[in-house]
């Protein structure tokens, strides 16, 4: 079966970095462009950032652009989040989600989700 | 950025009854909506894709429909498990983005 797992979550200082993986599993994970969304504590879901299939096509949110960069090593079946300049309003648990579709065209729904890591910005 | 608003924020209802939930976007989105079901301490679900389509292994009682920039998640019966916070998501423009929530809470 699908399975997703975050790490690399924990507390960090206003202007230090982290570097989110996932693990993917049960899939071709070369074959499935993928996201990350995040919630804040209490707060609705906010997508973040996609990469196509093959590492190309990346998209990103205003609020994390020039900051965050998506990437992904198919060879080990994971997908990266390097947050670098982090605000406390970056703190949030964050998710990486794979995309229903299979080196589509345009981005799917978003159909399976890890459980997600907590990211905590404060000084 | 298409701006998509749920209605209402919270619904009160008992299990049995119908749930009508609704979200509305601030410019088309032709039929590329998607509805996702979130438990507390949980990641989301995705329930319905495109609109009105059930993914899989999602059960009957969950319906969707609309199209443009009118659409409404239906849960025929509420059962026990259903009660959670749902969010509906655009994929038709850059930057994809979620409506704010629907909380389905027992009354």
């Amino acid at each position: 079966q699908v399975q997703l797992v975050e790490s690399g979550g924990g507390v960090v200082q206003p202007g230090g970095s982290l570097r989110l993986s996932c693990a993917a599993s049960g899939f071709t994970f070369s074959s499935n462009d993928m996201h990350w969304v995040r919630q804040a504590p209490g707060k609705g879901l906010e997508w973040v950032t996609f990469t196509r299939y093959d590492g190309t096509n990346l998209y990103y949110a205003d609020s994390v652009k020039g900051r965050f960069t998506i990437y992904r090593d198919n060879s080990k079946n994971t997908l990266y989040l390097q947050m670098n300049s982090l605000r406390a309003d970056d703190t949030a648990v964050y998710y990486c989600a794979k995309d229903q579709s299979i080196r589509g065209s345009w981005p799917g729904p978003l159909e399976y989700w890890g459980q997600g890591t907590l990211v905590t910005v404060s000084s | 950025e298409i701006v998509l608003t749920q209605s209402p924020a919270t619904l009160s209802l008992s299990p049995g009854e119908r749930a009508t939930l609704s979200c509305r976007a601030s410019q088309s989105v032709g039929s590329l909506l998607a509805w996702y079901q979130q438990k507390p301490g949980q990641a989301p679900r995705l329930l319905i894709y495109d609109a009105s389509n059930r993914a899989t292994g999602i059960p009957a009682r969950f319906s969707g429909s609309g199209s443009g920039t009118d659409f409404t998640l239906t849960i025929s019966s509420l059962e026990p498990e259903d009660f959670a916070v749902y969010y509906c998501q655009q994929r038709s423009r850059w930057p994809l983005t979620f409506g704010g929530g629907t909380k389905v809470e027992i009354k």
